[in-house]
């Protein structure tokens, strides 16, 4: 079945750091692949997506290639901010089938000043 | 748009009773899904509906757990007899098949605690 796997968290970064989470997957197929975020007191958050390999899905500063040959989607930003801190999950779809999300198990984010 | 929205946003209840939760897609959106995330985890799959058919249940998903979506549009879940251990957030989300088929977007959960 599908499954996907991130890094345990907590990651501790200082703000103006380079954060990476990994996030490595295991699929049936060509999945879709996504990163949603959860802040503090809230729902998930669509950060960025990417659909078919060597895609690179981007947004508000994050980054994340979707790698078929070591199957894995690893979430990078440049610079951190302590308004970045929040929870990150990596997730995957069966492409085209609108169907259930498999989601990793989050990695939580805090950035301090 | 106003997004997807769940209410009750809290619900506090006892052992035995029964619950029932509330799901409003975004609008024209065909398929909701619903999911349920406990501390530390993921959110896990459990059902998911194009327009007012059930397509898929999860194991997770009990005898004492049922969803429906009567006219395509809201969705209720609604556990009966409930137990500590459905103690979770209790998450919509909603998609729409085409163009974008595979970007669900997410309510802010129902949080679920049985005491």
């Amino acid at each position: 079945g599908n499954s996907v796997t991130q890094m345990e968290g907590p990651v501790t970064l200082s703000e103006e750091a380079f954060l990476t989470i990994n996030c490595t997957y295991t699929a049936t197929g060509y999945p879709s692949l996504f990163w949603y975020v959860q802040y503090p007191g809230e729902g998930l958050q669509l950060l960025l997506k990417a659909t078919k390999a060597d895609d690179k899905g981007s947004n508000k500063g994050f980054e994340a290639t979707y790698r078929k040959e070591t199957t894995s989607f690893h979430l990078e930003k440049g610079s951190v901010q302590v308004s970045d801190s929040a929870v990150y999950f990596c997730a995957l779809i069966k492409s085209g089938t609108a169907s259930k999300l498999t989601f990793g198990t989050g990695t939580r984010l805090q950035v301090t000043l | 748009d106003t997004g997807v929205s769940q209410d009750p946003r809290h619900k506090i209840t006892k052992r035995g009773q029964n619950v029932t939760f509330r799901c409003d897609p975004i609008s024209e959106h065909n398929r909701l899904y619903w999911y349920r995330q406990t501390l530390g985890q993921g959110p896990e799959f459990l059902t998911y509906f194009q327009n007012e058919a059930q397509l898929e249940k999860s194991r997770l998903l009990s005898n004492r757990f049922s969803a429906e979506r009567p006219k395509g549009s809201f969705s209720t879940l609604e556990i009966q007899r409930t137990e500590q251990g459905d103690s979770a957030m209790y998450l919509c989300a909603s998609s729409l098949v085409v163009p974008d088929t595979d970007t669900q977007y997410f309510g802010p959960g129902t949080r679920l605690t049985v005491l």
